[in-house]
């Protein structure tokens, strides 16, 4: 079946400093790619979603100056958490499909992110 | 934005069967209903999808009546590893968005 990574799987850092996330889908090429965040015991809220070549389109409530979305190739989006904060701390979970099918989703594995 | 609705939690013994419902009595129209089973600190893994009446695969079957306004996922006979959190996925028919359910903690006794 497709697969999906994500790296780092978890990360530490201070706050104020910036963090990069990496979604790859490893076998297909992803038109379109989504970002998630779930807090403990939640479930999946969705961030924004990204087409390659195009801005991502943000869902209401997310600052997409604070999560930059940037989707350069149809293998390859990246989530950056800027001037993170303690409350950014939160499981990030990326998706991608192949298809317009957007509930043909393959899911990667995750990022535990945690802002000291 | 309506809200797809789960039991927070389940119990069951090994061999049982389970069957988990979602409410999504506002789904979009042409969309599938998806099922994902969660481990913790893990992505989402499908376990099944559907449109309409009843799919099965080695894993699981579901169930999904016409109005399509809820759909029941059966787990066959659970073991100690399918101790996790299911989510269903659907469209919402105002705003044809992907919603995830609350989620259903389902915790299988030896």
């Amino acid at each position: 079946g497709a697969v999906v990574s994500q790296h780092p799987s978890r990360v530490i850092c201070k706050s104020g400093t910036s963090v990069k996330i990496e979604c790859r889908s490893l076998d297909f090429q992803a038109t379109t790619m989504f970002w998630y965040r779930q807090f403990p015991k939640k479930s999946l809220m969705l961030m924004a979603t990204s087409n390659e070549g195009s801005k991502a389109t943000y869902e209401q409530g997310v600052e997409k100056d604070k999560f930059l979305i940037n989707h350069a190739s149809l293998t390859l989006s990246t989530l950056t958490v800027t001037s993170a904060h303690p409350e950014d701390s939160s499981f990030y979970i990326c998706s991608a499909t192949e298809s317009v099918k957007a509930y043909e989703q393959y899911f990667g594995p995750g990022t535990r992110l945690t802002v000291t | 934005l309506a809200k797809t609705t789960q039991p927070i939690s389940m119990d069951s013994y090994e061999g049982q069967e389970v069957n988990i419902t979602c409410s999504h009595n506002n789904i979009a129209t042409n969309d599938y209903i998806t099922w994902y089973q969660q481990f913790p600190s893990q992505g989402p893994r499908f376990i099944i999808q559907g449109y309409k009446t009843k799919v099965t695969n080695e894993v699981a079957s579901l169930f999904i009546p016409a109005d399509r306004k809820s759909s029941t996922l059966s787990l066959p006979r659970v073991s100690l590893s399918d101790t996790a959190v299911y989510y269903c996925l659907v469209g919402d028919g105002d705003t044809d968005k992907l919603i995830f359910g609350t989620g259903t903690r389902l915790q299988v006794f030896p």
